[in-house]
């Protein structure tokens, strides 16, 4: 039950776009469409960005976006606001009905 | 508007017990599954355990295996996780988190912090 793999920071300017990778196996990312993404501000609880892949839950910016190929998904987030600083995870089913988080990624406004 | 309220959090030594509970409001409890996420300090999530909305299944990361339970009594709308065997390395903030269909946590509770210390 190995976490997925994400890059540990990333960075970006406001107002460009930015792309954090999640990387897993065929027993989670490569086979289900039930990846996720959080994000997460110090202090605070995760909150639900993407689910299934791409799925945008009611009240989050169309700015935040997700994909997957193969065993990577993948989160964008177009038009960086400083609000957008914060660590994000994702998450995958896996094929023995358990769960799993990447090691988390912490996005940089400059 | 769903709430998701969890105690049972505290100091406790190696080898020692807790229970935590998460109390659920503002949706049909009894039909979601939950989940127990965890947080060690300066650290990142990692999922605990799932039950699905009937108490039907279960299930555990390796590292909590054989050690915690998760429970849940539907007529209470509440949810729960005994630690048993309790090790430094369960030092956490224990979140609760709802799920749909889908597998994802679409709601979450604000953690309980466990300290397992001498």
């Amino acid at each position: 039950q190995s976490a997925l793999t994400q890059p540990a920071s990333v960075s970006g300017s406001p107002g460009q776009s930015i792309t954090i990778s999640c990387t897993g196996t065929s027993s989670d990312v490569g086979t289900y469409n039930y990846v996720s993404w959080y994000q997460q501000h110090p202090g605070k609880a995760p909150k639900l960005m993407i689910s299934e892949v791409n799925n945008r839950p009611s009240g989050v910016s169309n700015r935040f976006s997700g994909s997957k190929s193969g065993n990577t998904a993948s989160l964008t987030i177009s038009g960086l606001q400083a609000e957008d600083e914060a660590d994000y995870y994702c998450s995958s089913y896996t094929n023995s009905g358990t769960r799993v988080f990447g090691g988390g990624t912490k996005l940089t406004v400059l | 508007e769903v709430q998701l309220v969890e105690s049972g959090g505290g100091l406790v030594k190696p080898g020692g017990s807790l229970r935590l509970s998460c109390a659920a409001s503002g949706f049909t409890f009894s039909s979601y599954s939950m989940n127990w996420v965890r947080q060690a300090p300066g650290k990142g999530l990692e999922w605990v355990s799932a039950i699905s909305s009937s108490s039907g299944y279960m299930y555990y990361g390796d590292s909590v295996k054989g050690r915690f339970t998760i429970s849940r009594d539907n007529a209470k709308n509440s949810l729960y996780l005994q630690l048993n065997s309790l090790r430094a390395e369960d030092t956490a903030v224990y979140y609760c988190a709802r799920t749909p269909v889908g597998y994802y946590f679409d709601y979450w509770g604000q953690g309980t912090l466990v300290t397992v210390s001498s």
